[in-house]
């Protein structure tokens, strides 16, 4: 079975500090790895995804989320916060398993303290 | 349009009546996805639509629920006989061919109150 884990539904940082959101998975088979962003009364849009080849990804307003299989991790950095980073993060990860192959974690809400 | 497109933005609605929400895909798309968001809940899978293939109803949480896609674009989400725990926002989704490695689009979502 697939699963995501976001560990923290709640994570604060300061104003130019590291942002760390994490996420593990569960999968029998390679998976595809995704990160969405919904900023507040906005739609969910795509931050980065892994797809093949380099484990480590670079994706919009400088995240960047590395892929490690021995640990079944895809966390996702920025080496400093902005306050318009605020928002909700959302890991998600694709599979081959059917019909629907999309399978989302619960979500992570990132605070920003001045 | 441009994006996907979700109607209405906001519905207020009383126990036990019926709702009936709305999804435009980006034209061309071929997968539609509805997913449910709930407070802590994060995005709960509803229903996948592909092409003319089945549709995936696995995650409908009751046959109180139910949705149809016609012609391959326009799809629609009844619930029928609502109950407060249907309060949500509910979101639409579309990508290309539903390839493994696409891109979700996202709509704004219909926030849902069942009073």
């Amino acid at each position: 079975a697939q699963s995501v884990t976001q560990l923290g539904s709640h994570v604060s940082v300061s104003e130019g500090a590291l942002v760390l959101l994490r996420c593990n998975y569960s999968s029998s088979v390679p998976p595809y790895l995704f990160w969405y962003v919904q900023y507040p009364n906005q739609g969910l849009q795509l931050l980065l995804k892994y797809t093949t080849g380099a484990t480590l990804v670079k994706g919009i307003n400088g995240f960047e989320a590395e892929f490690k299989k021995s640990e079944t991790s895809f966390h996702l950095t920025k080496p400093s916060a902005h306050m318009s980073d605020a928002a909700e993060y959302f890991c998600a990860v694709s599979v081959q398993t059917g019909a629907n192959n999309l399978f989302f974690g619960t979500g992570t809400r990132l605070t920003v303290i001045p | 349009g441009a994006g996907v497109s979700q109607s209405p933005s906001n519905k207020v609605t009383e126990k036990g009546k019926d709702v009936e929400l709305r999804c435009d895909p980006i034209s061309g798309h071929t997968a539609l996805y509805w997913y449910r968001q709930s407070l802590g809940q994060g995005l709960e899978f509803l229903i996948y639509f592909q092409g003319n293939s089945a549709p995936d109803k696995s995650g409908l949480p009751s046959d109180r629920f139910s949705a149809e896609r016609t012609g391959g674009s326009v799809s629609t989400l009844t619930i029928q006989r609502t109950q407060q725990e249907d309060s949500a926002v509910y979101l639409c989704a579309s990508s290309l061919a539903g390839g493994l490695n696409e891109k979700l689009f996202f709509g704004s979502g219909t926030q849902l109150s069942v009073l």
